[in-house]
This record gives C-alpha cells, structure tokens and sequence, in this order.
C-alpha cells in the first residue's frame, strides 16, 4: 500500500530535543519531505532530504534518512514553544512521480 | 506573489447540496492536488493533475469530481454533499522535482 505512518503525538518539554519518526512505503522513493502545520493554517516545508542522502541538517532540524528500513526522522534541537504544531512527512512515490504522499501526521506539543 | 489561493475559506452545506471549491496558483506550476485533512488520518489525496485538461484520482475520489481547464485553476465539485465530507480541504501545487506548496484550506461542514 501506499500508507506512510507516523505516531500520532509526542510531548517534550521546552530545551529538550524531539525526534519525530516516520516509516514511508516506496525504498526507491527520490524525495521527501517534511512540512509543518500550525493551529487554522496550510502547510509549510520544512526541510527535504533526496534520496542519496542519509543525514541533513539545516540549523535546528536534523533529518536522518535509513533507506534500508524505509525510516525517516526529524530531530529538532533545543525545541521551543513555537515549534508546537503538527508536523507531516512526505514521500514522492518512484513509481509514480506524480504523486506525493502524506503521513498521518504528528501533533508535537511543546511544555514550559 | 499570491502563491496558492483557495476559495472559499469556509463553507457551511445542507446534505445533498452542491459546491466547486477553487485553487488559484499564480507559479505557472504543473502539478496540482486536492487533499482532505481529517483528525488521526493525515491529508488524504482526492485528486490530482499532472497538467492543464488532465485529471487523476487519488486515494479517496468516491463523491468528488475535478477539472483543470486553465493550468493555474483546480477547482473541486462536490455533487451532492454527505456528512462524511465534512473536512479541511488543501490545494496545493508543484513542478516536478520540487516540493509542494500549499493553500490555506477551506473549511467545510456538511450538516
């Protein structure tokens, strides 16, 4: 299937790390993508990794790509409450280019 | 610059109504999408096209319809709108080989 899972929330507190973890369907997939959603608004790009790639790291946010397990994660260090949001990853299937894939989604929730 | 507009913010439809929801992209983009967002279930792909006069279903077209006869316009149709269609709607669009970006989404309950 087509099915990319994430879990659904993960809560840290304020200066910690979160890594938020995603299992994508499509081993050949070239890109991918993560995107974040605040409270009433669409999607913004976060960060994106190609597939010829196994880490990227872009100030705060880490991407740490395992193409033999299909697993995605993002870290972001020092989290803050403006980082509270639902973050989404995406994949862009190999078979078919056209199409990009979302996750479930997971709502990160940043306490003081 | 508007990137992806989407029309209307929010909508408010008696069960068997009719509706065309319209995305707008003013960065002469190939690709456009119609997804659905719904609590626990991520965005959902309705719909998509690959270039102006062509349409393609995505995960869940049941009760949805789309048409592409301008390259910067998507719009979606709902025929007859039932409960279940009650979500937040995104446009988005893209060139191949980019990332997406997105509308602001319409709210619609479907009552």
């Amino acid at each position: 299937g087509e099915d990319v899972e994430q879990s659904l929330f993960l809560s840290v507190r304020e200066g910690d790390s979160s890594v938020i973890n995603c299992t994508y369907t499509d081993s050949s997939s070239t890109y991918l993508y993560w995107y974040k959603q605040e409270p009433g608004a669409g999607l913004q790009l976060l960060t994106y990794i190609f597939s010829n790639m196994d880490m990227k790291q872009d100030q705060r946010l880490t991407v740490l790509l395992n193409k033999k397990d299909k697993h995605l994660s993002l870290r972001i260090a020092d989290t803050q409450t403006g980082d509270s949001a639902i973050y989404f990853c995406a994949e862009i299937l190999s078979y078919n280019t056209d199409k990009l894939i979302f996750g479930t989604g997971t709502r990160l929730q940043v306490f003081p | 610059n508007a990137g992806v507009t989407q029309t209307p913010k929010f909508r408010v439809l008696k069960t068997g109504q009719s509706m065309t929801l319209l995305c707008a992209q003013d960065m002469n983009h190939e690709y456009m999408y119609w997804y659905r967002q719904d609590p626990g279930m991520g965005l959902r792909l309705i719909h998509y096209s690959v270039g102006e006069g062509t349409t393609a279903k995505g995960e869940v077209p049941d009760g949805y319809n789309v048409s592409r006869l301008k390259k910067q316009n998507f719009l979606l149709g709902l025929e007859s709108a039932a409960p279940s269609q009650t979500s937040v709607y995104f446009c988005a669009s893209r060139n191949s080989g980019t990332e997406a970006f997105f509308g602001q989404g319409t709210r619609l309950t479907v009552v």
